[in-house]
This record gives C-alpha cells, structure tokens and sequence, in this order.
C-alpha cells in the first residue's frame, strides 16, 4: 500500500538558518505529492505540490523536488523566519486509490529569535 | 477561494453521548473527507464521500458514522462517544480526482470527551 515517512521532530531552528525536512514514500504506479502546513490552532494549507518526476514545487521561499528514483520530496527553505514555525505534512496520492491522500506523521517546526 | 468551515472549534462532551461534528464546502466539490488528527500518529482517515449518499470507510471507521444528504454538507457522528474518541477533527473536500489539486481543509474540531 501507499506510506509516507518523515522525520521525526520536532526541529528548532534560528531564524535565517537553512530548513531541510525530509520525506520518503512508498507507492505503486505515479503517485502525486504534496506539503501541508498547520499554523497553531488552524487546520492544514496546502504549501506546495509536484505531479511527476523531476517536478519542483514552490511556495512562500519553500521548495521541494519530485525524485522518483530516491522515492524522495524533501522540503527545503534557504532561510526561515519566526513565523515559518508550524507542523509540516508530506503527503502522497495515487490516483488508484480513488482520491485518497496518505499522510506522513507530520514534523513541527520550531524557529527562534 | 473554497471555504470548509467546521461548525465548532471546540467540544467537550460526556462519555456516552451522541456526538455531531458538522462540515460544509461552498465550492460544490464532490470529494469530502474527515480525519482525526493525534500527536504522533499524523492524520488518519475516518470516512469519505465521493458523492451525495456516498460513503466508504477509511482506515478507522470504528465507532464512527457519517451522512451526507446534501453536496455541500458531510456530519461525521460519534454514536456514542468515548475518551479515546478525544482528538482533533479535521474535515477536508476535493474535486475529482483530487490528486492535482490537493484537499482544502477546515480549521478542526478540537473534541474533548469526559
């Protein structure tokens, strides 16, 4: 079946530093992939996605790139910020699983002053 | 921009109740979904629909139930609610297939059961 994998957190960073999360996925076939984002006391929003291999998604400074042969879509941001702190979701779909995303377990993210 | 807004934000409820979460989507999406959320185990996917009257379950549909007799509205019910039914409940919907455009998710119910 379809799993996601992520890196345990949580992790603090200071603000300006460089942010990699990591994420691994199992799927059959060409899934499409994805990075939600939870703010304290809000649900999740969508930060960025990619389709097929070799596809970047983009969004707010955050970057992650589809590498099928790693099985791998990291999450990346060459300088945080205060406010970047949240709890970040990868997630995959695999359009024979009748629109169901399968999520990772999350990683929150701590950035300080 | 598509709104899902969840009724409440925050519950508390006695053991044994019978409990409505309520959810509805403004953007006439076919797909919804709810999921609970809990510290180390991510989300988890309760129920979804694909269509009005349409259900299946998810990976864990126990002591859960939903309706859905309006597109625009999907009720998951806790028929009789437990402590370890305490959790963050997240509603979400989708346009088919959904893969290439994500889910938009309300902001979560957050359910204390006593």
């Amino acid at each position: 079946g379809n799993s996601v994998t992520q890196m345990e957190g949580p992790v603090t960073l200071s603000e300006e530093a460089f942010l990699t999360i990591n994420c691994t996925y199992t799927a059959t076939g060409y899934p499409s992939l994805f990075w939600y984002v939870q703010y304290p006391g809000e649900g999740l929003q969508l930060l960025l996605k990619a389709t097929k291999a070799d596809d970047k998604g983009s969004n707010k400074g955050f970057e992650a790139t589809y590498r099928k042969e790693t099985t791998s879509f990291h999450l990346e941001k060459g300088s945080v910020q205060v406010s970047d702190s949240a709890v970040y979701f990868c997630a995959l779909i695999n359009t024979g699983t009748a629109s169901k995303l399968t999520f990772g377990t999350g990683t929150r993210l701590q950035v300080t002053l | 921009d598509v709104k899902v807004t969840q009724s409440s934000r925050y519950l508390v409820k006695r053991t044994g109740e019978k409990v409505f979460l309520e959810c509805v989507q403004d953007m006439d999406h076919e797909n919804m979904f709810w999921y609970r959320q809990d510290p180390g185990l991510g989300l988890r996917l309760i129920y979804f629909s694909y269509d009005v009257k349409m259900k299946e379950k998810g990976d864990i549909p126990e002591g859960y139930s939903v309706s859905r007799e309006k597109k625009e509205r999907f009720s998951l019910i806790l028929e009789s609610a437990s402590t370890n039914q305490t959790s963050m409940y997240l509603c979400a919907s989708s346009e088919p297939p959904g893969g290439n455009y994500g889910y938009t998710f309300g902001s979560g119910t957050r359910l204390t059961v006593v």
